[in-house]
């Protein structure tokens, strides 16, 4: 069974920072790209960027280009989603999703994981 | 970067009801690489419909889109309670990849 499993809820202080994980497994995790995707506290999907585990080929949206870091540790299934500097603005649910096909970024994403909520308050 | 502009914002229908969703493209979206998503309350997105037109595993066939180029359909061909959910557009043809902002399905 294919599962992305993020880590838990998050509340930080504008300013610190932050790193949440995503585990994928029941599936070749090397070989399907992994996308990173945001929803607002009752908004729509915006899509952060995308990493390949296999070798961390790595592309932002422009959005998000500087603003966030996307890295993977593919000894362990895991990619992550990181800020060094949090901002109010970032409070906000992240979901990972992994590609529908192997080797290629442009494909949908057919898995997601189940959301990790990050709140940003002083 | 490729705009997605969806309509209506909201659409209330009753069960057993045709609904038809709209999706379009500022440019053309380029390879068919369009996919339609269904979003419950608390849930993470769940994908329905790739490459335009064909459905993803374990989706009814009563899920079905259409289009090409700027103009895209999803239809719900007989809604059941179940279908109350956001849906999103998303094209993946080009970087960055884009969603529309959704449409809320609302069944009475």
């Amino acid at each position: 069974e294919v599962r992305l499993v993020q880590s838990g809820a998050e509340v930080k202080k504008p300013g610190e920072s932050l790193k949440i994980s995503c585990k994928g497994s029941g599936y070749s995790f090397t070989n399907y790209w992994i996308a990173w995707v945001r929803q607002m506290p009752g908004k729509g999907l915006e899509w952060m960027g995308i990493i390949y585990p296999g070798d961390s080929d790595t592309r932002y949206s422009p959005s998000f280009q500087g603003q966030v870091t996307i890295s993977v540790d593919k000894s362990i299934n895991t990619a992550y989603l990181q800020w060094s500097s949090l901002k109010a603005s970032d409070t906000s649910i992240y979901y990972c999703a992994k590609n529908a096909m192997a080797g290629s970024s442009w494909q949908p994403s057919d898995y997601w994981g189940q959301g990790t909520l990050v709140t940003v308050s002083s | 970067e490729i705009v997605l502009t969806q309509s209506p914002a909201t659409l209330s229908l009753s069960p057993g009801e045709r609904a038809t969703l709209s999706c379009g493209a500022s440019q053309s979206v380029s390879s068919n690489y369009l996919a339609w998503y269904q979003q419950k309350p608390g849930l993470a997105p769940r994908l329905l419909i790739y490459d335009v037109s064909s459905r993803a595993t374990g989706i009814p066939d009563r899920f079905s889109g259409s289009g090409s180029g700027t103009d895209f359909t999803l239809t719900i061909s007989r809604l059941e309670p179940e279908d109350s959910a956001v849906y999103y557009c998303q094209q993946y043809a080009s970087s960055p990849r884009t969603f529309g902002q959704g449409t809320k399905v609302e069944i009475k």
